[in-house]
């Protein structure tokens, strides 16, 4: 049965550091992965999809990145700013066609000015 | 704005109420999801749908009841309810349920059982 595990559960950074969320899955045979961003009492905001064949992917200041092999992928956010006060979320999917994500309970971010 | 919508956002509810949730989609999908977030518990899957069938109950009390009557709408019917069933229930859609489709989200319901 697939697992998928954030690590930190939370993390507190002053404006403009660089920082580095990790998630991590048990069963490598995924078809993609993908990070959300949830605001508070909000829905999901697809953030960065990676497909099983690639190694990372890029969307301004965020680079996700994917080891299927180790089942581990990161979601790296540069020069961090208060606006990226979030949830982010990591979810794989297999290729069984069902529409299922399997979803990490995810890390809360807050950027302090 | 990620064209699926959700009403109503917020319901409170007795244990004895009959209530439902609504979740549209204007995105021309033809598969849609409800998820269940509960505090400090990860979304989990309750239902999908494909082509206005149930391809996917993933082991959900009756006291939930989906509907799907044409592909753009998904109901979630509520009865008897339990207070550990307040949560956040989000509704999602995608062109199919294939692995290769994006999954979009809408803004969620928050469900409080009283």
């Amino acid at each position: 049965k697939q697992e998928v595990t954030q690590i930190p559960a939370a993390l507190s950074v002053p404006e403009g550091e660089n920082l580095v969320l990790n998630c991590s899955f048990t069963d490598s045979a995924i078809y993609n992965l993908q990070w959300f961003r949830q605001d508070p009492g909000k829905g999901l905001t697809s953030l960065l999809l990676i497909q099983s064949s690639q190694r990372e992917q890029t969307s301004g200041r965020l680079n996700a990145s994917l080891d299927k092999s180790s089942g581990r992928s990161t979601l790296y956010i540069a020069a961090s700013q208060p606006g990226d006060s979030a949830t982010y979320l990591c979810a794989v999917r297999d290729s069984s066609n069902t529409g299922k994500l399997i979803f990490g309970q995810g890390t809360t971010l807050q950027v302090k000015p | 704005e990620t064209g699926v919508t959700q009403t109503p956002r917020h319901l409170v509810m007795g244990m004895t109420n009959k209530k439902s949730l609504k979740c549209e989609q204007h995105l021309g999908h033809n598969a849609m999801y409800w998820y269940k977030q509960s505090a400090k518990k990860p979304l989990e899957l309750m239902f999908v749908y494909s082509l206005e069938e149930r391809v996917e109950n993933n082991s959900v009390p009756s006291r939930f009841s989906p509907e799907c009557p044409n592909s753009s709408h998904l109901f979630l019917h509520l009865h008897t309810l339990q207070p550990e069933d307040s949560a956040l229930y989000l509704c999602a859609s995608s062109l199919t349920t294939a692995s290769g489709n994006t999954i979009y989200f809408g803004e969620g319901s928050w469900l409080t059982v009283v």
